[in-house]
């Protein structure tokens, strides 16, 4: 059973900061890896989608990199600002009876001070 | 572009009534999803339709829940009767397509208070 893995569950960080956010998952046979950003009482926002045979994405200040083999990502924030504050979710497509839906992390829950 | 629509955003009820919540998806995607994210949680899928066909309904508790799209579009999924433990977010959402390829794109979802 896929199986995904955010950490650290809760961060905060001055503003200015450069971070990073963890994600890693059991079954390597994915096809992509979402990262999706969760304001309070709201919906999902997409932030970067990486198929399986990429190696990274970027975003403006965002940079996300997958190690399929080694089954880890990486969201990179830079120059963090108050605006990112939020709940930042990664989730994978397939793998390990998914049957090709998105299987979420429980997500970290993102601080910057002003 | 509107986004996709769900409503209501809020329900209180008392245990054992029933209750639905409708989604809209954006216009064009042929693939619609409902997702349950619990406090502290990630989504979890509970009903995927492609079209007006649902392709994957294994995790929904099909003795009190229920989901429709008629004519492809909009959806509703209804739970009866509601129980304490359904309090939760139930989130909409839709794609262009083929699921494995395309982004998905979120509602606001909607939170029930199962009281």
């Amino acid at each position: 059973k896929q199986e995904v893995t955010q950490i650290p569950a809760a961060l905060s960080v001055p503003e200015g900061e450069n971070l990073v956010l963890n994600c890693s998952f059991t079954d390597s046979a994915i096809y992509n890896l979402q990262w999706f950003r969760q304001d309070p009482g709201k919906g999902l926002t997409s932030l970067l989608l990486i198929q399986s045979s990429q190696r990274e994405q970027t975003s403006g200040r965002l940079n996300a990199s997958l190690d399929k083999s080694s089954g880890r990502s990486t969201l990179y924030i830079a120059a963090s600002q108050p605006g990112d504050s939020a709940t930042y979710l990664c989730a994978v497509t397939g793998g390990g009876g998914s049957q090709g839906n998105l299987i979420f992390g429980k997500g970290t829950k993102l601080s910057v001070k002003p | 572009e509107a986004g996709v629509v769900q409503s209501p955003r809020y329900k209180i009820i008392e245990k054992k009534q029933p209750v639905a919540f409708w989604c809209n998806p954006i216009s064009g995607h042929n693939t619609l999803y409902w997702y349950l994210q619990n406090l502290g949680q990630g989504p979890e899928l509970l009903i995927r339709y492609e079209n007006e066909e649902a392709v994957d309904d294994s995790q929904l508790p099909k003795d009190r829940f229920s989901a429709e799209r008629l004519k492809g579009v909009d959806s509703t999924l209804k739970i009866q009767p509601a129980e304490l433990g359904d309090s939760a977010v139930y989130l909409c959402a839709s794609s262009l397509g083929r699921q494995n390829q395309e982004t998905q794109y979120f509602g606001p979802g909607t939170r029930l208070l199962v009281l």
